[in-house]
């Protein structure tokens, strides 16, 4: 069974860098593209971007270039960066795998349980 | 970016009842779409993919339809654990975006 876990820092300060890991167990990190998705508190969901066998990624361009996702080379996990965080970046933050193997453009089919991250000095 | 919108933004309604609600792509997605449930405090959970192909284990009074820009989903006889928030989202494109969300409230 498939399982992601997400962890980092419940608290970063404005213009510091938000730094999150996703750890998978149950299955190999190839074949699927991983991706992170937020959600400010009572509000809806954005997705943050996806990487693919550690060469291939894609990120939201409404971060205007403020995140980097990367796959760790033991590939049991992968990891989020998001810098010159402010208020705004307040949020639940998800990891999460497609549905299918290989799939560039896909639905979200395992979820973590979610970390809540709050920017604030 | 496409941009998904929504209809209802919240509705109330009865165990029993069926409940449809919509979600419109400001461009033809070609039925990559997806429709989750997200109760309070847990992650979202998918429910169908590719606007009608419902998930292993997912209770047959779900079902979704549509094409070109305009999709629905619909709950045919609305049981307890059904209410919660669902999202619709698009998966034709990158960047992947999301419905505002149905809230899905009881009367």
């Amino acid at each position: 069974q498939v399982q992601l876990q997400e962890s980092g820092p419940g608290l970063v300060k404005p213009s510091e860098t938000l730094s999150l890991t996703c750890t998978v167990s149950g299955a190999a990190i190839s074949d699927f593209y991983w991706s992170w998705v937020r959600q400010p508190p009572n509000k809806g969901l954005e997705w943050i971007g996806y990487i693919y066998n550690s060469e291939t990624t894609d990120y939201n361009p409404s971060l205007k270039s403020r995140a980097t996702i990367s796959l760790e080379a033991s590939k049991t996990h992968f990891s989020l960066k998001l810098n010159s965080v402010t208020a705004a970046d307040t949020a639940i933050y998800y990891c999460a795998r497609g549905l299918i193997p290989g799939a560039e453009h896909d639905a979200f089919h395992i979820w973590g349980q979610g970390t809540m991250v709050t920017v604030s000095s | 970016d496409i941009q998904m919108t929504q209809s209802p933004s919240s509705l109330s309604a009865s165990v029993g009842d069926r409940v449809t609600f919509t979600c419109r792509a400001t461009q033809a997605i070609d039925n990559s779409l997806a429709w989750y449930q997200q109760k309070p405090g847990k992650a979202p959970k998918l429910l169908l993919y590719s606007a009608t192909r419902l998930q292993p284990g997912v209770p047959s009074r779900f079902s979704g339809s549509g094409s070109g820009t305009h999709y629905t989903l619909t709950i045919s006889s609305l049981q307890p654990e059904d209410f919660a928030t669902y999202y619709c989202q698009q998966f034709y494109t990158t960047p992947l975006t999301f419905g505002g969300g149905t809230k899905v409230e009881m009367k």
